[in-house]
């Protein structure tokens, strides 16, 4: 069974640092990665996708790579901002032969930018 | 292109009542997932649907229910409310299921059981 974990649960930087958002799967049959960002009350935003064939991937100060022998996936944030603060939510996509898939998500890391 | 809506945004109801909540996909996409979120529990997947048909089912009660229909608008129906059924529940459309197939989440619906 798929489970998945993201390390630390909270963090709080002051402005400007880079910083890293660790996740962890158990099974390495994943099509692939996914990173989401969710504000308050809203719904998820996607960052990045890391086909299970690949090692990284980049958009902006965002840059996520993806280990599957470990089962580990890193997202990286360059240059921290304030409108950085929501939580990141990472979740891989299991797929069942004939029967679809579906996205096996972390409890995600609250982040707080201070200015 | 629009996003994935989701209607009502809000929903209060009681135990025992049943409610249907409404998810309308970006154009052209033809898989929509639904899921649960709860502070407890976190996101949980509830079912998928492509071309109208339910391709997988997470582990929720029969109470939990779905369809889609030809135009890839799905709907999911909830019977017989209990208190823990309260939660923001999403839905996700993307074109397929395809390793490279973002998947984009609608904002959600709040639905609260009284």
């Amino acid at each position: 069974k798929q489970e998945v974990t993201q390390i630390p649960a909270a963090l709080s930087v002051p402005e400007g640092e880079n910083l890293v958002l660790n996740c962890s799967f158990t099974d390495s049959a994943i099509y692939n990665l996914q990173w989401f960002r969710q504000d308050p009350g809203k719904g998820l935003t996607s960052l990045l996708l890391i086909q299970s064939s690949q090692r990284e991937q980049t958009s902006g100060r965002l840059n996520a790579s993806l280990d599957k022998s470990s089962g580990r996936s890193t997202l990286y944030i360059a240059a921290s901002q304030p409108g950085d603060s929501a939580t990141y939510l990472c979740a891989v996509l299991n797929m069942i032969y004939n029967q679809g898939g579906k996205l096996i998500f972390g409890q995600g890391t609250e982040l707080s930018v201070k200015p | 292109k629009a996003g994935v809506t989701q209607t009502p945004r809000y929903l209060i109801k009681t135990r025992g009542q049943q409610v249907t909540l409404s998810c309308s996909p970006i154009s052209g996409h033809r898989s929509v997932s639904w899921y649960q979120q709860t502070p407890g529990q976190g996101l949980q997947f509830l079912f998928e649907y492509f071309s109208e048909t339910q391709r997988n089912k997470g582990n929720f009660p029969g109470r939990f229910s779905g369809r889609q229909f030809s135009n890839s608008r799905s709907e999911m129906n909830v019977s017989t409310l209990e208190l823990g059924d309260s939660a923001l529940y999403l839905c996700a459309s993307s074109p397929g299921l395809a390793d490279t197939d973002t998947q984009y989440f609608g904002p959600g619906t709040r639905l609260t059981v009284l």
